[in-house]
């Protein structure tokens, strides 16, 4: 059965830098999109993307955050200057264009911002 | 008004019960509900969609009143690999973002 991949599964890195999580999408979705969980808390909407550009994007996706598809199967979420808020779990979703347009999730990177 | 809104639970149930999980949503414009499932630190997993006419598949059982703007889930003979997070999720369109609830916990003991 396809899946959505993300790599890495965890990481660490210092506040003010850089990181790029790493998604691969279910290869005949068109749909991407971000979402993060912080520990204890609901999954929240990040961005969605389509047609190589965001479509929507939520008040949390600020100019720190950008997203981008580099090729034809990677989805990057890269966040330039991380904060100690930016901890959190985050999922890339992929979706469809048939039945009931419903939305798959990766295992999740663990941010873990020091 | 929350978007979403579950009770967080948990419901603690012997194996064998049937439990019954409730939701509300907030935006009438929702076109779209599912149940996904969330074990402890991984990702949601598709559950079931919800359909206006309510759907089952299995043990578990969905219903969406959209006068009422409620979605349920309803399991029947719990089992111990049951016990998880329900979240449930709705959508505005076709290819809208989701819309979480903070998610109900479900403990089945023995």
């Amino acid at each position: 059965e396809p899946e959505v991949t993300q790599t890495p599964s965890h990481q660490v890195t210092q506040m003010g830098q850089e990181v790029i999580l790493r998604c691969v999408p279910i290869s005949n979705h068109l749909y991407f999109y971000w979402y993060r969980q912080i520990l204890g808390q609901k999954v929240e909407f990040l961005v969605s993307f389509y047609n190589n550009e965001i479509s929507e994007k939520s008040e949390i996706f600020d100019d720190q955050f950008s997203v981008e598809r580099p090729d034809g199967s990677n989805f990057t979420l890269k966040i330039r200057s991380t904060k100690l808020e930016d901890s959190a779990m985050y999922f890339c979703a992929s979706q469809g264009t048939q039945g009931r347009y419903e939305q798959y999730f990766g295992p999740g990177t663990r941010l873990t911002v020091t | 008004r929350k978007e979403v809104e579950q009770d967080p639970g948990p419901f603690n149930v012997p194996e064998g019960a049937t439990v019954a999980f409730n939701c509300t949503y907030s935006n009438s414009a929702s076109q779209s509900f599912f149940w996904y499932r969330q074990d402890c630190r991984k990702e949601p997993k598709l559950l079931m969609s919800v359909y206006s006419s309510g759907n089952e598949d299995g043990r578990f059982t969905a219903q969406l009143n959209r006068a009422s703007q409620y979605i349920s889930l309803l399991i029947r003979d719990s089992k111990l690999s049951d016990s998880a997070t329900y979240l449930c999720v709705v959508k505005a369109g076709t290819a809208s973002k989701l819309t979480f609830g903070t998610g109900t916990r479900l403990q089945v003991t023995l």
